[in-house]
């Protein structure tokens, strides 16, 4: 009965590769996010949908493209893939409003070779 | 620039002492302040979420304060278990398209019997 959950948790790649990241949310929810988490451990948000619709899109490169096929799911799917890459990357969701609390799944540890 | 600083960094503390992490932002405009706790390989998971009417709210042994005059928040770990080695990670919403989330780079917080 996982909330927020995410797949694969562990992803490695070669340079130039095509890969995809699945992240699904069973509360209910009509806001999704993807975050990336860098060496640092500072968390930045790349793309927020509302209700299959994309409301927040950060500086995130084209290669990174997410697709909403329905609001329960979210998912990220990068070509050709960098060296720079390689972070961990955490799907959430929330209900609309501001004063909601954010649900994180497990994260993504993407290594890219 | 939105921004949300916290420090220390990192800390050790002795199991059953108490101890207090600091966070300051310049989110603007604000609308409210969350604490993140994010276990190694975890997703975070939300301790408390406080708007600027409120000064302080405690989740068990963890209380936040805000001063959203001084743009300052603390948070303050009572008596504290090995369970509660993590990072601890302060979020600033602002009202705006999507509620963006600005993360911290967090505290590692070390308990230690």
């Amino acid at each position: 009965d996982t909330a927020v959950s995410q797949t694969p948790k562990y992803l490695v790649t070669q340079m130039g590769n095509d890969k995809s990241i699945k992240c699904e949310q069973n509360l209910g929810h009509d806001t999704m996010y993807w975050y990336k988490q860098d060496s640092k451990k500072f968390l930045k948000i790349m793309f927020s949908y509302n209700n299959k619709e994309l409301i927040i899109n950060e500086t995130v490169p084209n290669r990174f493209s997410p697709k909403s096929p329905d609001k329960a799911h979210l998912n990220l799917h990068i070509n050709s893939l960098e060296l720079g890459d390689s972070a961990v990357y955490f799907c959430a969701s929330s209900q609309a409003g501001s004063f909601t609390e954010a649900f994180f799944g497990q994260g993504t540890r993407l290594t890219v070779v | 620039k939105n921004q949300v600083e916290q420090s220390p960094q990192s800390l050790i503390i002795l199991e059953g002492k108490n101890c207090t992490l600091q966070c300051n932002y310049t989110v603007s405009p604000f609308s409210n302040l969350r604490w993140y706790k994010q276990d190694t390989g975890r997703g975070p998971v939300s301790l408390t979420i406080m708007t600027f009417s409120e000064n302080t709210k405690s989740n068990g042994r963890y209380t936040a304060t805000l001063d959203a005059d001084t743009k300052q928040s603390s948070l303050h770990i009572t008596a504290s278990q090995l369970s509660d080695s993590a990072s601890y990670i302060c979020v600033v919403s602002a009202r705006a398209a999507g509620n963006k989330l600005t993360f911290g780079g967090g505290t590692r917080v070390l308990v230690k019997p």
